[in-house]
C-alpha cells in the first residue's frame, strides 16, 4: 500500500534558522512524484515544491529545498532562514502517475511555529 | 487566471438539510478533485474526475454524498441529508494531469452541521 508518514506533529524554530520537516513514504511503484504544500491559518493550500522519483538532483525553490533520499524513501523539506510567515501546517504528498488510479495521497501534516 | 473558485466559503446548516458545495476549476485543467479535511483524518480524497467523468469515488463516505461534473467548468458535491459528523473543510482542486502536475486548490468550504 502507498503511504506517506510525517512523524512530527509540531515543530518550533527560531526566526532566521533553518528547519527540516520529515516525510517518509512507502511504495513499490518505481515512478512517483513527491510534493510539499503549505497551509497557513487562513486555510488555503499552497504548493511549495515538487520532486520526481527519477530526478537526479534535489529540487529547490527559493528558500525551500527537498532532501530526497530514494534508498531511505524520505523526502524531507528544508526551509532556510525561517520567517514568521512560515508558521503554518506543512503537508507532504505523493502521486503515482503510472498507476492510473491514485491521485495525491497526503500525510497528516506538521505544524511549524516560527519564534521571533 | 482566477484560480479554483469554491462557494460558499462558509456553510452552517442543521442536521438533515441538503448541502451543495460548488467548484469552478481552472480553465483547461482536465482533472478535478474533491478532498475533505478534518483534524482527526487529515486530508482525504473523496472523488475525482477526468474530463468530467468520475474516475474513482471510493473515498465518498456514504450514499448521502454525491458529486457531479456536468461540464468542464463546474462541479458540485452534495450531501443529503447532512449530519454533524460531516462538519469539515471541503476542498476542490484541479490539475492539468494526474501525477506529475501540482494541484491547484480552491479556498475551501468550511461546513458546519449543527
Amino acid at each position: 500500500a502507498q503511504k506517506i508518514t510525517q512523524t512530527q506533529p509540531g515543530m518550533f524554530v527560531q526566526e532566521k534558522e533553518a528547519v527540516t520537516l520529515d516525510c517518509t513514504y512507502d511504495t513499490s511503484d518505481p515512478s512517483y512524484g513527491l510534493f510539499w504544500y503549505k497551509q497557513p491559518s487562513s486555510g488555503e493550500m499552497i504548493f511549495l515544491i515538487y520532486q520526481g522519483s527519477y530526478d537526479q538532483q534535489n529540487a529547490t525553490e527559493g528558500r525551500y529545498s527537498l532532501n530526497f533520499q530514494k534508498a531511505r524513501k524520505s523526502a524531507n523539506l528544508v526551509i532556510s532562514a525561517s520567517q514568521l510567515g512560515d508558521s503554518a501546517m506543512y503537508f507532504c504528498a505523493m502521486s503515482f502517475p503510472l498507476s492510473g488510479n491514485t491521485p495525491l495521497v497526503f500525510g497528516k501534516g506538521t505544524r511549524l511555529s516560527v519564534i521571533a | 487566471d482566477a484560480g479554483v473558485i469554491q462557494s460558499p466559503r462558509h456553510e452552517v446548516t442543521e442536521m438533515g438539510q441538503e448541502v451543495t458545495l460548488r467548484c469552478k476549476p481552472i480553465s483547461g485543467h482536465d482533472y478535478l478533485f474533491w478532498y475533505r479535511q478534518t483534524m482527526m483524518r487529515g486530508l482525504e480524497l473523496l472523488i475525482y474526475f477526468n474530463n468530467n467523468v468520475p474516475i474513482d469515488d471510493s473515498g465518498m463516505p456514504e450514499d448521502r454524498f454525491s458529486a457531479k461534473m456536468p461540464n468542464a467548468s463546474f462541479s458540485t458535491l452534495k450531501i443529503q441529508p447532512s449530519e454533524p459528523r460531516d462538519s469539515a473543510v471541503y476542498f476542490c482542486a484541479s490539475s492539468f494531469s494526474q501525477g506529475y502536475e501540482k494541484l491547484f486548490f480552491g479556498s475551501g468550504t468550511q461546513l458546519s452541521v449543527l
